[in-house]
């Protein structure tokens, strides 16, 4: 069965505080790994689509990494508006509809 | 540009109760899915459609029904209302080839009394 673990559950960061977040997956064959930003109220965003180990992918203040069993979101620098929960999803190579299976999500709050 | 519109964004029901949400998507995406989400269980798959007429059960399909009779539109329905079904309640959509992302609308949050 296809699982995907988020850690830690919440994270509190100074501003301008780096850190990083993990997502570990177990996947029959991985096609894509999707991290998300959902903020209070709102549907998940989409960020990055990570494929193959040693991929990396950056936007703003974000950088998603993967390995074949983890991926992390590194966050450089952050400020308060960076602070969401930040979902992790993966898709199965065997699947016919594009099934995702989503972890739990990283609450992020920075404070100034 | 709207995207995926969800309506509505509120509701508050009666135990055995029936209603209907809407998804509306104007990407010209083939796939839509409809997901619950509750604290500290993530995002769950309840049913999914792969195109106008054809829908399938995900995870958690017991309590809903879907229709799927334009393209652009992806129904959710409740037959009965159950306190269970308390939850917030997401429509996604995506474009049909791998590793499309998903695109999701900002939620119907359902209250079952």
């Amino acid at each position: 069965e296809d699982q995907v673990t988020q850690s830690p559950e919440a994270l509190r960061l100074q501003e301008g505080e780096s850190s990083s977040l993990n997502c570990s997956y177990t996947v029959s064959g991985l096609r894509g790994l999707f991290w998300y930003r959902q903020d209070p109220g709102k549907g998940p965003e989409f960020l990055f689509t990570l494929y193959s180990a040693g991929e990396e992918k950056e936007k703003e203040r974000l950088k998603a990494t993967l390995t074949k069993k983890e991926s992390f979101l590194h966050i450089t620098a952050p400020k308060p508006e960076d602070s969401a929960t930040y979902l992790c999803a993966v898709q199965a190579a065997n699947t016919g509809f594009q099934k995702l299976v989503f972890g739990t999500g990283t609450r992020l709050l920075v404070s100034p | 540009n709207a995207g995926v519109t969800q309506t509505p964004k509120f509701r508050v029901l009666k135990t055995g109760q029936s209603m209907t949400l809407l998804c509306a998507q104007d990407m010209n995406h083939e796939y839509m899915y409809w997901y619950r989400q509750d604290p500290g269980m993530g995002l769950r798959l309840i049913h999914y459609s792969v195109g106008e007429g054809t829908t399938a059960k995900g995870e958690v399909p017991d309590g809903y029904n879907v229709s799927r009779l334009k393209k652009q539109n992806f129904l959710l329905g409740l037959e009965s209302a159950a306190p269970s079904q308390t939850s917030v309640y997401f429509c996604a959509s995506t474009k049909r080839g791998s590793n499309q992302p998903q695109h999701f609308g900002d939620g119907t949050r359902l209250s079952i009394l």
